[in-house]
This record gives structure tokens, sequence and C-alpha cells, in this order.
């Protein structure tokens, strides 16, 4: 089944203690991406990335880091995590990232994080 | 830049009921249009697109049409089931850097049908 998944769904953690939020496809999509889901404020793009070792700042990157080791797996990093970051994130993926014609993306199930 | 403005919610109606969940948006270009569903725990789906003006989108009941003139992509049913309470977004695409493209969301509208 095509699909993306996301680990863990749910993580409550403290401040300052590092995390990663894991994100694959296997659609052998290029195009990844993480969004934040605010109340009030849709979905923000964090970061995304047009192919392996090729990333990018979305709107809101601040206190995030990812990677693109591999064409499946695009993880998010909060090194140094502070309330503010508590929210739904969502990874998706898409097969192509040319401007010319849109291609759809696929969400993943979410991830809810509270940092105390 | 670019922006997409929903209806606030949270809208709540009864079975059968005719449902209309205004979008407006912000753009330059010519964007596509899109309404995402999120029902309780998931993602986000994909529920109807439109890529060219008066392009009309539609899915599982479901009508929207891409109305340059006004700048609005407003969410239609005729006849809305319990089954279809959940999260409603507008988005668009918009270019960035090289040719990608990503989403830009609105803020959600939550809908719940009673029977």
């Amino acid at each position: 089944e095509a699909q993306v998944t996301q680990n863990p769904r749910y993580l409550i953690t403290v401040t300052g203690k590092k995390l990663t939020v894991t994100c694959s496809q296997n659609m052998n999509h290029e195009y990844m991406s993480w969004y934040r889901q605010d109340p009030g404020l849709g979905l923000r793009q964090i970061y995304y990335s047009m192919n392996v070792e090729v990333t990018d700042k979305g709107d809101v990157p601040e206190g995030y880091k990812v990677s693109r080791k591999e064409k499946r797996n695009f993880p998010l990093i909060l090194e140094s995590p502070s309330p503010n970051q508590t929210s739904l994130y969502f990874c998706a993926s898409s097969s192509g990232v040319l401007a010319s014609s849109y291609n759809e993306q696929f969400f993943g199930p979410g991830t809810r994080l509270t940092v105390l | 830049g670019d922006s997409v403005t929903q209806m606030e919610g949270p809208v709540t109606l009864s079975e059968e009921a005719f449902l209309t969940i205004n979008c407006t948006y912000t753009a330059t270009g010519y964007p596509s249009l899109f309404w995402y569903v999120q029902y309780p725990g998931e993602g986000l789906q994909l529920l109807l697109k439109a890529t060219k003006a008066d392009d009309k989108g539609s899915n599982k009941g479901f009508e929207a049409t891409y109305r340059k003139e006004t700048t609005s992509f407003h969410l239609e049913k005729g006849s809305v089931q319990v089954s279809d309470s959940a999260v409603y977004f507008c988005a668009l695409s918009a270019y960035v850097i090289q040719g990608a493209q990503k989403l830009v969301f609105g803020q959600g509208t939550r809908l719940t049908i009673n029977p």
C-alpha cells in the first residue's frame, strides 16, 4: 500500500531534550516536506527536500533541522525543543517538483508533539 | 506573498443540509487550488482540485469552482452526511525557487454534522 509513515505518533518531552521524528514514504517520491499545524494558522511549511541531499527552508524553519540521505526517508530533528514547538507535525511527499505541473502531495498521519 | 483565507469555524449543520465553506486567495501568477480534508486522528487527504480558471473540481458530492474574477474557490455540497464531519483546508500551490512548488494552506474549517 502506498503510504507515508511517521513515528512516533505521539510524543511528550521536556525542554532541551533532542528528538527526531521519522518520516518514510514507499512511493519513490522525489519531493518531501514537513509542515506544522497550529490552531487558527492552518499548516505551515518547515522544510522541504527536492531530492537526496537537497533540502531548503520553508516558512518556519527556526529550531528545526532535516536531512535527506536516502530518497525514502526525511527525518525532522529538534536539537533543543522548546514549548513553542508544541504542535501537530505532518510529513508529505509527491512525485515531482517541477512548477510546470502539480503533483499531489500525500500526507502522513501526523505526530502530536508536546514540549513541557 | 501568497495567502489563503477561509471562513472561520466551527460550522455545525444537520444531516442533509446544504454546505458552503468560503475560501478566497491572494496569489501571483495562476496557482492551482485545492481542498483537503482531515478526518479525526488522520492526515490530510486531497478532496478535489482545480488547475485553471473556471475549472470545477468534484469528488464525493463536493464541488468547488475556480473563480479568477473573485479569487475564490468555495466548497459546496448539496446534502451533507454525518460522515462528512472533519476539518477542511483550502490551499493553493505556490512557486518557490528552482521551480519547486509548495502548498499554502488556509486556517482550516471544522465541520460537524449532527444526525
